[in-house]
């Protein structure tokens, strides 16, 4: 069976710090989808990223990041210069052969203070 | 663009009473999933379905059921609600299982 940890339950920054939201993920299948999202206080769910296992490669978008790194099953996720609309609540999830049947990790609580 | 149509946005139920979830797909999606997110909670897989057939099923109690219709929308019809059934409903869509996916801005059930 597949799990997801995001060992930080809750993250607190001042404005314009840097933050890195922690996911490490367990599982036998050799093809898999990570997933990262978004759920702001008005609660719908907002995708971010979806990766797959075969692609390693880092991607940037704005002032997100995400870092895969299939050697220690980690895929994190970092915001730079945060801002106070950032805060919200971010999953990460694992999607095996079927994608859409997506194990979400228990969430990252980030408080942007300005 | 289109996204993916939940109704309704909020529903209030009283315990023992049934409840009728909708979810429209982004068209020309053929897979729509649901999806149950309690409080404080992160969302638990439900069920599928594919080209109008169930193709995987979650944690769905026996007292829900779920059907995908001809159009594609997809209804989660829920009896005997108990108090712990209070919780957001998502539904997400996809052309097929492997491609990228979208949720709903899912329907908050408040059982009393």
């Amino acid at each position: 069976a597949q799990k997801v940890t995001q060992a930080q339950t809750e993250i607190s920054v001042v404005e314009k710090e840097d933050v890195t939201l922690d996911c490490v993920y367990e599982t036998r299948d050799t093809t898999y989808y990570l997933f990262w999202y978004k759920q702001p206080p008005s609660g719908e769910l907002v995708f971010l990223i979806r990766r797959n296992s075969f692609d390693e490669q880092n991607e940037i978008s704005g002032r997100y990041s995400w870092n895969f790194q299939k050697s220690t099953s980690s895929f994190n996720f970092t915001i730079t210069a945060s801002q106070v609309v950032d805060s919200a609540v971010y999953f990460c999830a694992f999607g095996g052969t079927n994608a859409g049947k997506s194990t979400f990790g228990d969430g990252t609580t980030l408080t942007v203070k300005p | 663009a289109a996204g993916v149509i939940q109704s309704p946005r909020h529903l209030i139920k009283e315990k023992r009473e049934t409840a009728t979830l909708k979810c429209y797909p982004i068209p020309r999606h053929d897979t729509v999933y649901w999806y149950q997110q309690g409080p404080g909670q992160d969302p638990q897989f439900l069920i599928s379905f594919y080209e109008k057939m169930q193709s995987d099923k979650g944690s769905i109690p026996d007292r829900f059921s779920a059907q995908q219709f001809s159009d594609y929308h997809s209804e989660l019809n829920m009896s005997s609600l108990e108090l712990g059934d209070s919780a957001l409903y998502f539904c997400a869509s996809s052309l097929q299982a492997n491609y990228g996916y979208t949720f709903g801005s899912g329907t908050r059930l408040t059982v009393v």
